[in-house]
């Protein structure tokens, strides 16, 4: 079973289009987490939510927006897109409550290309 | 400042050659350090953790790592590398209460036949 779990793997899309990017963990962690990788493999945190509550809202355009709908759930659409915007986008997870700072737990990334 | 330094962008080491990758980390309370590893077209997996305790720690795939605390370094070793270890390492810092780890720009380890 998929720990954490993004769809899709691959996207290719045009300029201006609009499109979302779906995650979901299976470990019953209470805090989610998306991830831009860029060209140089450079880890920039976007957002963080913490049992649905966000918690880590880094300087990204307000083009980008996560939704989760509940603990399990964290999803990211983006408007409008443009060409600064192809690269590899993580989630994660980890269980932010309890005796500290718990590993995160990625998933495979999602490969957003823009034409 | 809070910050991750991996000096090393790239290393090359022979198949079978030990391997050293460095981790100097800037962190004002105390770190709860992580070594990650990318494979190519994969996500991230963890490799090992420090918390507390014993510094030398052990990981997956034969990995260790060393916590010094005076040099502020948390450096990932391995005695005999194989070829299966290419891939993107990244070593991060965190706090107890703080969800935000703070990453180093990645090592990328190649191994030569």
């Amino acid at each position: 079973d998929t720990a954490v779990s993004q769809t899709p793997k691959y996207l290719v899309t045009q300029m201006g289009n609009d499109k979302s990017i779906k995650c979901e963990q299976n470990l019953g962690h209470d805090t989610m987490y998306w991830y831009k990788q860029d060209s140089k493999k450079f880890l920039k945190i976007m957002f963080s939510y913490n049992n649905k509550e966000l918690i880590i809202n880094e300087t990204v355009p307000n083009r980008f927006s996560p939704k989760s709908p509940d603990k399990a759930h964290l999803n990211l659409h983006i408007n409008s897109l443009e060409l600064g915007d192809s690269a590899v986008y993580f989630c994660a997870s980890s269980q932010g409550q309890g005796t500290g700072f718990q590993p995160q737990h990625f998933g495979d990334g999602t490969r957003l290309s823009i034409l | 400042a809070q910050s991750v330094t991996q000096p090393d962008i790239h290393i090359t080491v022979s198949e079978g050659a030990s391997l050293e990758l460095r981790c100097n980390y800037s962190y004002g309370a105390t770190p709860y350090l992580f070594w990650y590893v990318q494979s190519p077209g994969q996500g991230l997996q963890l490799l090992l953790k420090y918390f507390s305790g014993d510094t030398l720690v052990q990981g997956i795939k034969g990995f260790e790592a060393e916590f010094k605390r005076s040099q502020s370094s948390f450096n990932l070793r391995k005695p005999s590398v194989h070829w299966s270890d290419a891939a993107e390492y990244f070593c991060a810092v965190g706090g107890r209460s703080n969800y935000q780890l703070i990453w180093g720009a990645g090592t990328k380890l190649i191994i030569k036949p």
